[in-house]
């Protein structure tokens, strides 16, 4: 199984941030890595696919880069709704198996 | 908008089956060529890819959950389902089911929480 990791595990932020997430593979799986957000009691809700396509209806804050093992989530500025977990998600091979997620709180 | 809802017991004792049902509306599961998906999430813990079954019926499973899943579609009720047996206390988690393609997953339900316990 490919593992996924997250740094950091949490990060303290305010309105108006950037805010930076990392994801990494123990393998390289090219650029088939997702971004997701939850918020608690929520259905999970995809951000980015193909580790840099906006999902549509998302807004131009979230963006995704990377590719081959190491990826990049960054919303440009901070919004009240932001604040949430985080979780990267590879599409190389099955199983698909997700990080252990990022939580952005105050 | 595809919406999607969970429903099941909440409460299973050890040993006994699991069996999760995904009702699907505003989006027929036999249309699409989407991949039917159940997700878990242990207490406190990440996000574990269950597996999915596609709308012709192929169905691909967690290699570590393989022997105790089945999964089914049925297309009169626009639903698809989940059975795991032998369950135990590690089988408590919050079960999601969404719909993807073979590599993401777009929609996802609110989740449903199954406690195992005697």
């Amino acid at each position: 199984d490919i593992q996924m990791t997250q740094s950091p595990s949490s990060v303290s932020a305010s309105v108006g941030d950037r805010v930076t997430i990392t994801c990494r593979a123990s393998q390289g799986i090219s650029s088939w890595l997702a971004w997701y957000q939850h918020k608690p009691g929520k259905a999970p809700k995809l951000l980015i696919y193909a580790a840099s396509s906006l999902e549509s209806g998302v807004p131009s804050r979230f963006s995704g880069s990377g590719s081959g093992t190491e990826f990049i989530l960054t919303i440009s500025s901070l919004q009240p709704e932001d604040f949430a977990t985080y979780y990267c998600q590879q599409a190389k091979s099955l199983p698909r198996t997700f990080g252990p997620g990022t939580k952005v709180d105050i | 908008q595809v919406q999607l809802q969970e429903s099941g017991p909440g409460l299973v004792k050890p040993s006994q089956t699991l069996s999760l049902t995904c009702t699907v509306s505003a989006g027929s599961i036999s249309s699409g060529g989407y991949f039917w998906t159940w997700i878990r999430q242990h207490p406190g813990k990440g996000l574990e890819w269950i597996g999915f079954i596609h709308y012709t019926g192929s169905a691909y499973y967690n290699p570590s959950l393989k022997s105790r899943i089945t999964m089914s579609l049925d297309t009169s009720k626009n639903q698809f389902s989940l059975s795991l047996n032998s369950l135990t206390a590690a089988d408590t988690a919050i079960y999601y089911c969404a719909r993807g393609s073979w590599d993401y997953f777009d929609s996802w339900g609110q989740g449903t929480l199954v406690s195992v316990s005697s």
